[in-house]
């Protein structure tokens, strides 16, 4: 059972690139959520998709896009890398939006240079 | 203000003993309340969720929810060496259906 599945692992972007996150559950979970954490900063809310067709915007949106393409996928999208979105991405899932704990993937380590 | 508030430590406490880790949330209407430790380097797991007032025990962990007071505690008994880690509380906004955590407070067990 493989749970909540993130590519790739690790990541170094040029400033300018862009380049997508990818985020896979196998738990038949309705809600997937990404989070970035910086040193300090605890994990902060970029998007979430509280059911499979809809997507709302996290406590930091700016500079990133998400598709939920199915039940299962959540893809965050960099359009234009900055440095200072240099951080680890993590993708989650829980069962509902109505007060389930939730599932995390393993990570990615993005770095812009 | 912060959705979500943590004291970010670090918190050291003897091995054996009691760590206690507070949280504090801003809407009134959350109704779910979870704890989540991570290992340097690692991710978050689910320690303990809670969704009622009172008290939730699960082996050596208390989780205290107080939702009059917007307060949510873990207690850590017999606090061992694996137990230093951060430690994450997180709120489940129902109104918007989103779970929002604090920054973690790091605590570190001294033998």
């Amino acid at each position: 059972n493989a749970g909540v599945t993130q590519t790739p692992k690790f990541q170094v972007l040029k400033t300018g690139q862009s380049m997508t996150l990818q985020c896979a559950q196998d738990m038949n979970h309705n809600s997937m959520y990404w989070y970035r954490q910086d040193p300090g900063m605890g994990l902060r809310l970029i998007y979430y998709s509280a059911s499979e067709g809809t997507t709302d915007k996290g406590e930091v949106p700016n500079g990133y896009n998400v598709s939920r393409l199915n039940k299962r996928e959540f893809s965050l999208r960099l359009e234009s890398a900055a440095p200072s979105q240099t951080s680890v991405y993590f993708c989650a899932s829980s069962e509902n939006s109505g007060g389930t704990e939730a599932f995390f993937g393993q990570g990615t380590r993005l770095t812009v240079v | 203000q912060k959705e979500v508030e943590q004291n970010s430590g670090p918190l050291s406490v003897p091995e054996g003993a009691i760590a206690s880790l507070n949280c504090t949330y801003s809407d009134r209407g959350s109704q779910s309340f979870f704890w989540y430790r991570q290992y340097s380097g690692k991710s978050p797991e689910l320690i303990m969720s809670i969704y009622s007032n009172g008290d939730k025990e699960d082996g050596r962990f208390t989780a205290q929810l107080n939702k009059a007071s917007q307060y949510v505690s873990l207690l850590i008994r017999d606090s061992q060496p694996s137990d230093s880690a951060t430690y994450l509380c997180a709120v489940n906004y129902s109104s918007a259906s989103k779970i929002i955590f604090g920054s973690g407070t790091r605590l570190s067990i001294r033998p």
